[in-house]
């Protein structure tokens, strides 16, 4: 399996610009997770997908943030209109399994953002 | 919110030195997870613990789940450079929380 395919690696966009990250699951995983990582905050879940429903996007920082499910091989991370504060790697992650006992989560290779 | 805290932010020790990174949650926790990221990657899942007193090994890492089940430590014995990265444990019910991940260096 390639593994959670992430496009585009590296994005470097100017302020007020519409940024749109992009996942590949892997095969067959039933949850989907984006995190956004930064040195001052960590490793931050922004929201997840069960079945490409979402479940839990109270980690969204604010209405310039959305991201989409389409289908079960698909999902897109929007941020309208981005700000220098977003710069960071934002990364999507997908697992095989349900709440209760946590099963192990699969990063892809993250997208370097920077905004200008 | 639930937090998990993990100690120390960052490490550096000499090749062959042993190594301990410890995780602290605020509540209890039913499984924790440890995930590794090397330099410019991405988080690479170790292992999980579920069970209260847990204790598992792999190679030289050894993992620990506390008797309460809100806390838990990674050792590695006799450090190598290839254990550089940073490691994070992450724990919850309905979600993960991480924590903010211990920096390990290692000088040869």
């Amino acid at each position: 399996d390639a593994g959670v395919i992430q496009s585009p690696r590296h994005e470097v966009t100017e302020m007020g610009q519409e940024v749109t990250l992009r996942c590949k699951p892997i095969s067959g995983h039933d949850y989907l997770f984006w995190y956004r990582q930064t040195m001052m905050r960590g490793l931050e879940l922004l929201i997840y997908f069960n079945n490409n429903v979402p479940i839990d996007d109270s980690g969204m920082p604010e209405d310039r943030f959305s991201a989409k499910m389409p289908n079960a091989s698909f999902s897109t991370l929007k941020i309208q209109p981005s700000e220098p504060r977003d710069s960071a790697v934002y990364f999507c992650a997908s697992s095989h399994g349900g709440p209760g006992v946590h099963h192990e989560q699969y990063f892809g290779p993250g997208t370097r953002l920077t905004v200008t | 919110g639930q937090q998990v805290m993990q100690i120390p932010q960052y490490q550096h020790v000499q090749e062959g030195e042993d190594f301990t990174t410890y995780c602290n949650s605020s509540t209890t926790l039913s499984n924790i997870q440890w995930y590794k990221q090397r330099p410019g990657g991405h988080p690479v899942f170790l292992i999980q613990l579920v069970k209260s007193g847990e204790v598992k090994k792999q190679k030289r890492l050894t993992f620990q789940f506390g008797e309460a089940k809100k806390n838990s430590s990674l050792h590695i014995t006799a450090t190598q450079t290839t254990d550089v990265g940073t490691y994070f444990c992450a724990g919850g019910y309905s979600t993960l929380t991480f924590g903010k991940g211990t920096m390990l260096l290692v000088s040869p």
